[in-house]
């Protein structure tokens, strides 16, 4: 089946740094990439839609300036945490479309983030 | 706004069929109903996904019913690994897939 990789599983910074998240679709094209966030015993929510070649489009209430998203291939969507503070500890996991319409989204393992 | 009810928590015995219903009463005729799990603190993993006719794949079976209000989820043969949050989502072609707050299944030796 499709992969998707996510890096880095598990990542701790300090206040005020900036993370990148890198999602990849290993053998699959993918026009389209979703982040999600989910925080402990939630259920997740959707942060961002990600189209390779155009701007991001983000949900309400998400801050576009500080989570920067970028999909500049087929193959790779990042996910940048600028100015990381402790309440943006949260577990962060992309998914992408293997083709087109309804074909399923397949996730990454996942990003577990932690700010002290 | 997730457009699907389901129970939070259900529990089933080690090698029995677990059935996991889920509610999708305005479901409308273009949109398909996807299954996915999550075991802790990774990634959802598909199982399944249909538009009117029952499915089956190695994982599970699909049960739609014919008006398409509601749907279950057939795991087999549970087994341990199998305990997960289990999540029934309800798109339409290219849309965005929104979680809801699912059902969290124990297998029980």
């Amino acid at each position: 089946g499709a992969v998707v990789s996510q890096h880095p599983s598990r990542v701790i910074c300090k206040s005020g740094t900036s993370v990148k998240i890198e999602c990849r679709s290993l053998d699959f094209q993918a026009t389209t990439m979703f982040w999600y966030r989910q925080f402990p015993k939630q259920s997740l929510m959707l942060m961002a839609t990600s189209n390779e070649g155009s701007k991001a489009t983000y949900e309400q209430g998400v801050e576009k300036d500080k989570f920067l998203i970028n999909h500049a291939s087929l193959t790779l969507s990042t996910l940048t945490v600028t100015s990381a503070h402790p309440e943006d500890s949260s577990f962060y996991i992309c998914s992408a479309q293997d083709g087109g319409g309804r074909e399923k989204l397949f996730f990454g393992s996942g990003t577990q983030l932690s700010v002290l | 706004d997730a457009k699907t009810t389901q129970p939070p928590s259900m529990d089933c015995a080690e090698g029995r069929a677990a059935n996991l219903p889920c509610n999708h009463s305005t479901i409308s005729g273009n949109e398909y109903v996807y299954w996915y799990r999550q075991i802790h603190s990774q990634g959802p993993q598909y199982i399944i996904h249909g538009l009117k006719n029952n499915e089956t794949n190695e994982m599970a079976s699909l049960i739609i019913t014919e008006d398409r209000k509601s749907s279950t989820l057939i795991l087999p043969h549970a087994t341990l690994r199998d305990t997960a949050v289990y999540y029934c989502i309800v798109t339409g072609s290219g849309d965005k897939l929104t979680f809801g707050t699912g059902t969290r299944l124990a297998v029980r030796p």
